[in-house]
C-alpha cells in the first residue's frame, strides 16, 4: 500500500514570498490533515479535512494561510505572504476513518525554511 | 485544556534498559492517547495507543500504563534497543482531534 506522498520534500524561500506545498494521501482516505511541526516540538494541527469539507480550521492563520482538497482527495496547502516564524516540516496526514482520532498515517513532510 | 505535557524532553538509556515517558492531560474528554514514534526526516508512526476504559496496554516490548483518575499516562520500552532511539510523541484526541505533546528524544547506548 503506498504511503501519503507530499512536495517539495524541501523548500527555502524568502520573507513575503509564497509558497504551495502538496499532499497526496492514502487511497481511500476521508480524512486529511495538515500540521505544522516546529523544530523541538510536536506537531500542531493547522486544518483538517474529511472528504472534501473542512472539519477543523481554528488553528490556521487564515490571513497567509490557505488549503484546500481536490475533489476529496489531494490537497495543497498555500502560505502568503510567508514569515520567518513558519519555518517548520509541514506534515500531510490522512485516516481511514471519519475523523475519530484513529490512526493517522504521516508523510515524511516537507522542510521550509524561510529567510 | 487542550494542552499534552510529556516529560522527559529527552532521555539516555542503556541497550537493555527500561524507558520510560510521561504525558498529563486536563482535558477529561479526551478518549483516545497514542503514541507516535518520529526518526529523523520521516513524519510521525503510531505505536501504540489506549482508550481510557484499560489501565494497560501491551505491545511486544511497548505498553501503555493509563491512569484515568490521575490524568496520566505512560510509555514503557522494555528491553530498550539502539534502534528505538527516535523522538516519542504522545497525544491525546477528542473529536477526531489529536493533540501532540512536546516530545522526548530518546537515545539508547549500546
Amino acid at each position: 500500500e503506498a504511503g501519503v506522498a507530499q512536495s517539495p520534500r524541501y523548500k527555502i524561500i524568502e520573507k513575503r514570498q509564497s509558497v504551495a506545498f502538496w499532499c497526496n494521501p492514502i487511497s481511500g482516505h476521508a480524512t486529511l490533515y495538515w500540521y505544522q511541526q516546529i523544530l523541538g516540538q510536536g506537531p500542531k494541527l493547522l486544518i483538517q479535512f474529511q472528504n472534501n469539507g473542512v472539519v477543523d480550521d481554528s488553528q490556521l492563520p487564515k490571513d497567509r494561510f490557505s488549503a484546500e482538497r481536490l475533489k476529496g482527495v489531494d490537497s495543497t496547502l498555500k502560505i502568503q505572504p510567508a514569515k520567518l516564524e513558519d519555518s517548520a516540516v509541514y506534515l500531510c496526514a490522512s485516516s481511514p476513518l471519519t475523523g475519530l482520532g484513529e490512526k493517522l498515517f504521516f508523510g515524511s513532510g516537507t522542510q521550509l525554511s524561510v529567510l | 485544556q487542550q494542552q499534552v505535557k510529556q516529560s522527559p524532553q529527552s532521555l539516555i538509556v542503556q541497550k537493555g534498559g527500561i524507558s520510560i515517558i510521561n504525558c498529563a492531560y486536563e482535558n477529561t474528554a479526551f478518549d483516545y492517547f497514542p503514541w507516535y514514534q518520529q526518526f529523523p526526516g520521516k513524519g510521525p508512526a503510531l505505536l501504540i495507543a489506549i482508550r481510557p476504559d484499560v489501565s494497560e496496554k501491551k505491545e511486544g516490548r511497548f505498553t501503555i500504563s493509563f491512569n484515568k483518575s490521575a490524568k496520566q499516562f505512560s510509555l514503557h520500552i522494555m528491553d530498550s534497543q539502539p534502534g528505538d532511539s527516535a523522538t516519542y510523541f504522545c497525544a491525546a484526541s477528542t473529536t477526531g482531534k489529536l493533540i501532540f505533546g512536546q516530545g522526548t528524544t530518546l537515545q539508547v547506548k549500546p
